[in-house]
């Protein structure tokens, strides 16, 4: 079935850098989730691509999704401590079933 | 007015005993979904049911019994607590079946001794 593989597992940055995390696959995804949770909080979509080459932004948040499907990635330009979580990307095994990737855990210097 | 509720939010139970959690969306809608996190932030689905009939039981020990009253609750009874239960369980929903976003609840953190 379908599984991603995310990286970097874990992520610290000083408040105000960049941060990117990757997600990839060995087939091609139909579509592929991005999901939030905060310290001791619970998993909160943040946005779905489905099309090729997609990029979508939410204010410093950038989503790409690869020219072939087979990768995605989050960048957050200029962190922010409410950054501050672990960061999902979730694919679908058939129409039913979501597989999350293992999450990079993002903490930040103030 | 939350989205999805569980409870309770923490339980703390001896090993063999018998414990349930139980789930409420009120968002309408038609699937729910039982997850378990680990220590590891590994979040890993274990059932999920639309309009109350199971559609997906992953390899999950018996032990483990979802109940779906209706298709706005959804129950998980654990039978027979062991140490490896011990996790945060999180129920979930959308809106059917399909590529849409789940809506989380807030967690329930199972300590087994």
């Amino acid at each position: 079935g379908q599984q991603v593989m995310q990286i970097p597992q874990y992520q610290h940055v000083q408040e105000g850098e960049d941060f990117t995390t990757y997600c990839n696959s060995s087939t091609t995804l139909s579509n592929i989730q991005w999901y939030k949770q905060r310290p001791g909080g619970h998993p909160v979509f943040l946005i779905q691509l489905v099309k090729s080459g997609e990029v979508k932004k939410q204010k410093r948040l950038t989503f790409q999704f690869g020219e072939a499907k087979k990768n995605s990635s989050l960048h957050i330009t200029a962190t922010q401590t409410t950054d501050v979580g672990t960061y999902f990307c979730a694919v679908f095994q058939g129409a039913q079933k979501l597989v999350f990737g293992q999450g990079t855990r993002l903490t930040i210097n103030p | 007015d939350t989205a999805v509720s569980q409870t309770p939010k923490y339980l703390v139970t001896q090993m063999g005993n018998d414990k349930s959690i139980k789930c409420e969306q009120n968002l309408g809608h038609d699937t729910m979904y039982w997850y378990k996190q680990d220590s590891k932030k590994f979040l890993k689905i274990m059932f999920s049911y639309n309009n109350k009939e199971l559609i997906i039981n992953e390899t999950v020990p018996n032990r483990f019994s979802p109940k779906s009253p209706d298709k706005a609750h959804l129950n998980l009874h654990i039978n027979s607590l062991e140490l490896g239960d011990s996790a945060v369980y999180f129920c979930a929903s959308s809106p059917r079946l399909g590529f849409y976003e789940q809506y989380f609840g807030p967690g329930t953190r199972l300590t087994v001794t």
